[in-house]
């Protein structure tokens, strides 16, 4: 089982949709939640980070962390075609570890 | 703003080539990584270092060794490039808190022949 687990897509939603990237983790005791983006060819850059149950907003995009069912997601709201993309879940304790991505695409 | 930069973008070299790929932070950060990211698997851990002369194996050391003389800079040495070393690589710092996020350097493009 590998420690954090995506589905690699391509998740394929129309623009102004909501869509919804999801990521299980393994290790328990993991106390930091986060989501890059990466587009083609770039480096990944942070677009959101939660510690705590519950959800977490900024502007169109809502993290919700479940720590009791090892779960982590990502909404993005309002989905526009820049935000197709390659989602990273990164999940850490005493290091970091990232799940292999979920390609997105908005269609216009 | 962090900045981590990476000494190239793209690089070509042949097998059995000493490779160094440098990255230098401008923040201050305790923690720098090195990992490489290839289709289907993901971002997988090379090495890390916690502090100047300190390093730490990753997941997938082997092929690979380090240097972190100074705290801004963290050099991934391939002493004897092979093919299947052909990935991108990314560069990453961060402060020292399990808290804090990793930011990445823009990435080397290394191809091995």
């Amino acid at each position: 089982q590998k420690e954090v687990e995506q589905n690699s897509g391509p998740l394929s939603v129309p623009e102004g949709a909501i869509a919804s990237l999801n990521c299980t983790y393994s290790d328990r005791g993991s106390q930091s939640f986060f989501w890059y983006r990466q587009y083609s060819g770039k480096s990944p850059e942070l677009i959101m980070f939660i510690y705590s149950n519950g959800d977490k907003e900024d502007g169109r995009f809502t993290a919700q962390l479940n720590k009791a069912s090892q779960y982590v997601s990502l909404l993005i709201r309002d989905s526009q075609p820049s935000d197709s993309a390659t989602y990273l879940c990164a999940v850490r304790n005493n290091d970091m570890r990232f799940g292999a991505g979920t390609r997105l695409t908005v269609k216009p | 703003d962090v900045k981590v930069t990476q000494s190239s973008r793209y690089l070509v070299k042949r097998t059995g080539e000493k490779v160094f790929l440098e990255c230098v932070q401008d923040m201050d950060h305790e923690n720098m990584f090195w990992y490489r990211q290839d289709p289907g698997l993901g971002l997988r851990l090379i090495y890390f270092s916690y502090d100047v002369k300190m390093k730490e194996k990753g997941d997938i050391p082997e092929g690979y060794s380090v240097s972190r003389e100074k705290k801004e800079r963290f050099s991934l040495i391939l002493e004897s490039a092979s093919t299947n070393q052909t990935s991108m690589y990314l560069c990453a710092s961060s402060f020292g808190s399990l808290r804090d996020t990793q930011y990445f350097g823009p990435g080397t493009r290394l191809t091995v022949l």
